[in-house]
């Protein structure tokens, strides 16, 4: 089983649409949890980080669930600008090691 | 701050030449990384640096050779390259402190023929 679990997509989508995206990790130790926003040919930025309580961003909510080793990502009123690649990311439980990275959902918004 | 820096951007080099990719970031953290992403594999670990002085292999060493010149800097060498290193290359730092998350920087995008 690979350690962070992403559907590639890609989803397609209209403007305005709301969609979720799912991951699951295998580390039940895994300690932080992100979204990244990747845009073609840049480098991957932090989104948001996840918490166990689920967080809240403008248009973007991210939800933690422990017990399932599961972390979703639900983007309303969808946006052109918010076409990217979304990688889900884990933190083992210690520090100072790399990040985990799924290979990215793929989200295309049209209009 | 400039945040995390690489050079070159680009760079085409010829089966068997080397080359070194440089790193630096400018916000006084511990620790640093060096990864590959190639179409549908994504990101993958290469080499990092939990702190000065200190480096480690990640999933995919083979063929490349780090130096952590000291708290800012984090190279990357490549001694004889082949054409499987034809990739885009990205450098990251970390803090060091749990929770804290990782940036990135540009990226290099390497073509080897």
């Amino acid at each position: 089983r690979k350690e962070v679990e992403q559907d590639p997509g890609p989803f397609n989508v209209p403007e305005g649409a709301t969609v979720a995206f799912n991951c699951t990790y295998s580390n039940s130790a895994s300690q932080s949890f992100f979204w990244y926003r990747q845009d073609c040919r840049k480098e991957p930025k932090l989104l948001m980080s996840v918490y166990s309580s689920g967080n809240e961003d403008g248009r973007f909510t991210a939800q933690l669930n422990r017990a399932s080793q599961y972390i979703s990502l639900l983007i309303r009123d969808s946006k052109l600008s918010d076409s990217a690649t979304y990688l889900c990311v884990v933190s083992p439980q210690w520090t100072g090691t790399a990040l985990i990275f799924g290979k990215g959902t793929t989200l295309s918004v049209s209009s | 701050n400039a945040g995390v820096t690489q050079t070159p951007k680009f760079q085409v080099l010829k089966t068997g030449q080397s080359m070194t990719l440089q790193c630096a970031q400018d916000m006084n953290h511990n620790s640093m990384y060096w990864y590959r992403q190639d179409p549908g594999m994504g990101l993958r670990l290469i080499y990092y640096s939990a702190s000065e002085g200190t480096t480690d292999k990640g999933e995919v060493p083979n063929g490349y050779n780090v130096s952590r010149l000291n708290k800012r800097e984090f190279s990357l060498r490549l001694e004889s390259a082949a054409p499987s290193q034809t990739s885009v290359y990205f450098c990251a730092s970390l803090a060091g402190r749990a929770g804290e998350t990782q940036y990135f920087g540009p990226g290099t995008r390497l073509l080897v023929l």
